[in-house]
């Protein structure tokens, strides 16, 4: 069954730096988007992408974090100047359709840590 | 108001037992709803659509009631390995995906 693939799985991050997580969506898929879910706490929604521009995004999505679709495959998130309240797992997921019949399937997520 | 509200359990139940859970919505143009489970420190994995004429998958039974802003999961005959959390999941439009906080089950021998 094909999957979303994310990679590091752990990222280990000074306070102050940038980051970037990397997602590589199911192939046929069409829509792609990031969510966050701090340690306890339920999955945030932050952002989702289409046609190689963001569709919508959240308030958690500032100008401290953007997206791109470097090439065919990867589906990238950068976060810049990272704050310990960053520390959270990422998940990405991808799916054919906006809502509707088509669920989203989730990668496994990264891991980041801000130290 | 939460925009999609459940009850965080935990729910500790017998092996064969039956479990329903419950969630709530408030966005009226919500368009879309799922369940997915998750396991400790795991991604979220579907485990449902749901639709207004309700659905069936095995042991699971899923229901929506519009009028009501509600969805249902109905788990029979409970397993050790259903042991998770169960997110309800409303798809709003536009983009937008808003997850409920979680149900947690543990299913006891």
């Amino acid at each position: 069954e094909p999957e979303v693939t994310q990679t590091p799985s752990h990222q280990v991050t000074q306070m102050g730096q940038e980051v970037i997580l990397r997602c590589v969506p199911i192939s046929n898929h069409l829509y792609f988007y990031w969510y966050r879910q701090i340690l306890g706490q339920k999955v945030e929604f932050l952002v989702s992408f289409y046609n190689n521009e963001i569709s919508e995004k959240s308030e958690i999505f500032d100008d401290q974090f953007s997206v791109e679709r470097p090439d065919g495959s990867n589906f990238t998130l950068k976060i810049r100047s990272t704050k310990l309240e960053d520390s959270a797992m990422y998940f990405c997921a991808s799916s054919e359709d906006r809502g509707m019949s088509q669920p989203q399937h989730f990668g496994d997520g990264t891991r980041l840590s801000i130290l | 108001r939460k925009e999609v509200e459940q009850d965080p359990g935990p729910f500790n139940v017998p092996e064969g037992a039956t479990v329903a859970f419950n969630c709530t919505y408030s966005n009226s143009a919500s368009q879309s709803f799922f369940w997915y489970r998750q396991d400790c420190r795991k991604e979220p994995k579907l485990l449902m659509s749901v639709y207004s004429s309700g659905n069936e998958d095995g042991r699971f039974t899923a229901q929506l009631n519009r009028a009501s802003q509600y969805i249902s999961l109905l788990i029979r005959d409970s397993k050790l390995s259903d042991s998770a959390t169960y997110l309800c999941v409303a798809y709003t439009g536009g983009f937008k995906t808003i997850f409920g906080a979680g149900t947690r089950l543990f299913v006891k021998a």
